[in-house]
């Protein structure tokens, strides 16, 4: 699986849209991009994925940069409740294939 | 809520003790999951299990081992515990092996504490 980085921790404002980047230049074809979250302790939630087109659902969108190398999920507005660790993962969608974590980011929204 | 029932929430115990952690999956999901996170090492796959049998292994220790069971649950039985072992263990689950699925759905939890 390709490695990921990303910036340890950001702020972001209550309400305002929240930008988290991804660099992943190792990404080869076949590997898709995946958002999780962890809010405090509690067990890492699905968010997003993408291949090479830019996705959006209910939760937020996922912009995939042209050469896939790197990718950014965008939270809209974010809330008091969006105060997570995020992570970026890379893997092939092989049925059945295991998540490898890295460190992630850490979101603070403050009021 | 996941869906994924894991049991029981908390546990404290010694050094040297044997415990089991349970995870019920979503109802229909075939394979399981489980995860370590601990303070040092982040979160780390342990192992994966598909219709009862073994499918992935991760860094799991000799002192681990796991099974899945034909009503799907799983159990997580961790022995000769050390200081190190304490931590989040999750479990996790997702429908089938079909290309498609994308998802896992993590369960809340089992804090262990060796003292």
């Amino acid at each position: 699986d390709a490695k990921t980085t990303q910036p340890t921790s950001m702020d972001c404002a209550e309400g305002r849209a929240a930008n988290l980047p991804c660099n992943h230049s190792t990404i080869s074809g076949n590997e898709y991009v995946y958002w999780y979250r962890q809010i405090h302790s509690q067990g890492p939630q699905y968010i997003i994925h993408g291949l090479k087109n830019n996705e959006t659902n209910e939760m937020a969108s996922l912009i995939i940069t042209e050469d896939r190398k790197s990718s950014t999920l965008i939270l809209p507005h974010a809330t008091l409740r969006d105060t997570a660790v995020y992570y970026c993962i890379v893997r092939v969608a092989e049925a059945g294939n295991k998540l490898t974590f890295g460190g992630g980011t850490r979101v603070l929204v403050k009021p | 809520d996941s869906g994924v029932t894991q049991t029981p929430k908390h546990l404290i115990t010694a050094t040297g003790q044997r415990v089991t952690l349970r995870c019920s999956p979503r109802s229909g999901d075939l394979s399981v999951y489980w995860y370590q996170q601990s303070l040092d090492q982040g979160l780390q796959f342990l192992i994966q299990y598909y219709n009862g049998e073994e499918r992935a292994k991760g860094n799991i220790l000799e002192r681990f081992s796991a099974q899945q069971f034909p009503d799907l649950h799983s159990e997580l039985n961790l022995s000769s515990l050390e200081l190190g072992d304490s931590a989040l263990y999750f479990c996790a689950s997702s429908p089938s092996l079909r290309r498609e699925i994308h998802e896992q759905y993590f369960g809340p939890g089992t804090r262990l504490t060796v003292t």
